[in-house]
């Protein structure tokens, strides 16, 4: 049973350029979490998707940060026009209906602003 | 509002040393779930324990243990006879049961390195 796959491990854009972050949960879960760990810091959450609705995006940036998870098909988060200020991992997770048994995260996407 | 607090940024110890990072924190929830999770220098994040606000039990997974004190609102974990394996970030996370969405708040780390 693979587990939460998220590619590219790492992604390097130059500044104004559009970033696209994937996120492949693991198999039966419908529930995905993105995460954003700027460097040094903790991960602070970002959105909460179900198949094809937003659930929670208290935590997403106002601009340029879009997120999405289709009926099939990854959950993408995509950045556009791209800033120093995004270089960061990004983390996605996944879970099944209870999410409070604990969420299994992908190895994450290291992104870098050139 | 909920927060969680790491205040240890990094420590180091000696092989074979106990070593214990400390985690609190705040919520009104009377239900909520407490987690940690291990980054080690690869990066990724490894699930360790969860425990939710009704269950004060300490637990003990080898050489983890973990002490939850709802009196305190700490949740420490302890690593007996520290091996070099176990350099790494360690995260606590709060995640509230009443909020409907699950999201965790995390504390900012601590950076435990584990010299030979």
């Amino acid at each position: 049973n693979a587990g939460v796959m998220q590619n590219p491990r790492h992604l390097v854009r130059r500044r104004g350029q559009e970033a696209r972050l994937r996120c492949s949960p693991m198999k039966g879960h419908s529930h995905v979490y993105w995460y954003r760990q700027l460097p040094e810091e903790g991960l602070k959450f970002m959105v909460y998707l179900q198949k094809e609705n937003i659930i929670d995006e208290s935590g997403m940036p106002k601009e340029r940060f879009s997120a999405e998870f289709p009926k099939e098909g990854p959950s993408i988060l995509r950045i556009q026009q791209v800033v120093r200020g995004d270089s960061a991992a990004y983390f996605c997770a996944s879970s099944p209906m209870d999410s409070n048994y604990g969420y299994t995260f992908g190895s994450g996407t290291r992104l870098t602003v050139v | 509002a909920q927060k969680v607090t790491q205040a240890q940024t990094e420590i180091s110890v000696v092989e074979k040393e106990d070593v214990t990072l400390d985690c609190v924190y705040e919520t009104r929830d009377t239900t909520y779930y407490l987690f940690w999770y291990k980054q080690p220098p690869s990066g990724e994040l490894v699930f360790l324990i969860r425990r939710n606000s009704f269950d004060e039990q300490n637990e003990i997974s080898g050489r983890y243990s973990w002490n939850f004190q709802k009196s305190t609102s700490s949740f420490n974990f302890t690593i007996t006879a520290s091996q070099v394996v176990d350099s790494a970030v360690y995260f606590c996370a709060l995640s509230e049961g009443d909020s409907g969405t699950y999201k965790y708040i995390f504390g900012t780390g601590t950076r435990l390195k584990v010299l030979a």
